[in-house]
């Protein structure tokens, strides 16, 4: 699987737009990119995935780039409930493993008042 | 059920016992994971089954840990003559299909003493 690059830490204030950026400058043509969060000690939390179009769902919406080499993980209005660490992956779409998830070290994202 | 249920919550063994750790995925999800996840750190891929297959069990680290799922369903993972270095939290996820978005579990915290 391609590797990514997160900044190690955000700060962001209530009410704002979180933009959390990802690099994946190796990514081949069939792997897909990947946001989960972990808040505190709970288990990480789906959040958003992608091929090559912008997406969106009610939690944020995944900008990719044209050539595919970095994404942008926006929560429009980030709250102090949206205080975790983000991870962005890239993934295979197909073969033995199809859906198999490689976690690095994410993105704290911390939410002021 | 409705979420990913591990079982037990926490566990504390003596080194050299075998434990088994269980994971009841989403009723319906093709496609279980287990990941091992230590302080501070991102979750560790350990393998995953789609159906009762295991596709990959490469995230294993020796084989004192292995990994079932007869029925496609209840999963157990089994560590062998535990040691203190396989202290950690333990846990699984399911998705519908390969490729889909993970459900987690809340976790085993496995103590080696």
């Amino acid at each position: 699987d391609a590797k990514t690059t997160q900044p190690p830490s955000m700060d962001c204030a209530e009410g704002r737009a979180a933009n959390l950026p990802c690099n994946h400058s190796t990514i081949s043509g069939n792997e897909y990119v990947y946001w989960y969060r972990q808040i505190h000690s709970q288990g990480p939390q789906y959040i958003i995935h992608g091929l090559k179009n912008n997406e969106t769902n009610e939690m944020a919406s995944l900008i990719i780039t044209e050539d595919r080499k970095s994404s942008t993980l926006i929560l429009p209005h980030a709250t102090l409930r949206d205080t975790a660490v983000y991870y962005c992956i890239v993934a295979m779409t197909g073969g033995t493993s199809y859906g198999k998830l490689t976690f690095g070290q994410g993105t704290i994202l911390t939410v002021h008042p | 059920g409705a979420g990913v249920s591990q079982s037990p919550r926490y566990k504390v063994t003596k080194r050299g016992q075998d434990v088994a750790l269980r994971c009841d995925p989403i009723s319906g999800h093709v496609s279980l994971y287990w990941y091992r996840q230590a302080l501070g750190q991102g979750p560790e891929f350990l393998t995953y089954f789609n159906y009762e297959a295991q596709q990959d069990k490469s995230g294993l680290p020796n084989d004192r840990f292995s990994a079932e799922r007869p029925e496609g369903s209840i999963s157990t993972l089994t560590i062998q003559r535990t040691e203190q270095r396989d202290s950690a939290m333990y846990r699984c996820a399911s998705s519908l299909e390969p490729g889909y978005g993970y459900t987690f579990g809340s976790g085993t915290r496995l103590t080696v003493v």
